[in-house]
């Protein structure tokens, strides 16, 4: 069975930092492309990050380029979020999702809030 | 414009089809995939390659894409199927995903 598991989400101060982790298991996690999508209280969905399987290069949306930087260990089978000089508007919910093109599992998602 | 854009929201009444579109520039060029959210959980896929369905979706789920609109469509559409929905594509010049703004589906 596929699981995606999130982790690492909390309250955090406007210019803070957070690092997010997604353990995943039940797939060839190594060969996978995984990706970071959030979604703010009430919103739609927005993505925010893929890093491929194998080599290539991560993706940013443009919300976040600068700031935040996805990465994996497929020795531990997770992929991370760290995320620097965070925003009000960065407040959402943080989903780790598996696929290429789409996204074929999520995870339950980590609840991020930036708030003084 | 890279943007997708979905009716906020949909009427159906039970037993009825209901119909939700996804409007984007030359969408019918590309590929459309759909979610469903439903409330307080994760989104699922129930569409993806424009017309496919993943294991598990029942099969009054269906989808087209052409020129510049994809339609996720329920045929028969039950109080279960109620939640919002979710379409996206893939900009092949910058690697991003693009979602639309979403469409809540209400069965009365």
């Amino acid at each position: 069975e596929v699981q995606l598991v999130e982790s690492g989400g909390g309250l955090v101060l406007p210019g803070g930092s957070l690092k997010l982790s997604c353990a995943a298991s039940g797939f060839t996690f190594s060969n996978s492309w995984m990706h970071w999508v959030r979604q703010a209280p009430g919103k739609g969905l927005v993505w925010v990050s893929r890093i491929p399987g194998g080599v290539g290069t991560p993706t940013y949306a443009d919300s976040v380029k600068g700031r935040f930087t996805v990465s994996r260990d497929d020795a531990r089978n997770t992929v991370f979020l760290q995320m620097n000089s965070l925003r009000a508007e960065d407040t959402a919910i943080y989903y780790c999702a598996r696929g290429e093109y789409s996204f074929d599992y999520w995870g339950q998602g980590a609840l991020v809030t930036v708030s003084s | 414009s890279h943007d997708l854009t979905q009716p906020p929201s949909v009427s159906v009444s039970p037993g009825e089809t209901a119909s939700i579109t996804c409007s984007g520039d030359e969408l019918g060029d590309k590929y459309a995939w759909w979610y469903q959210q439903k409330s307080g959980r994760s989104p699922v896929l129930v569409i993806y390659q424009d017309a496919k369905r993943p294991s598990g979706i029942p099969e009054r789920f269906s989808g087209s894409n052409s020129g510049n609109t994809a339609t996720l469509t329920i045929s028969g559409t039950q109080a279960v199927d109620e939640a919002d929905y979710y379409c996206q594509t893939w900009d092949t010049n910058t690697a991003h995903v693009i979602f639309g703004g979403g469409t809540k589906l209400t069965v009365l």
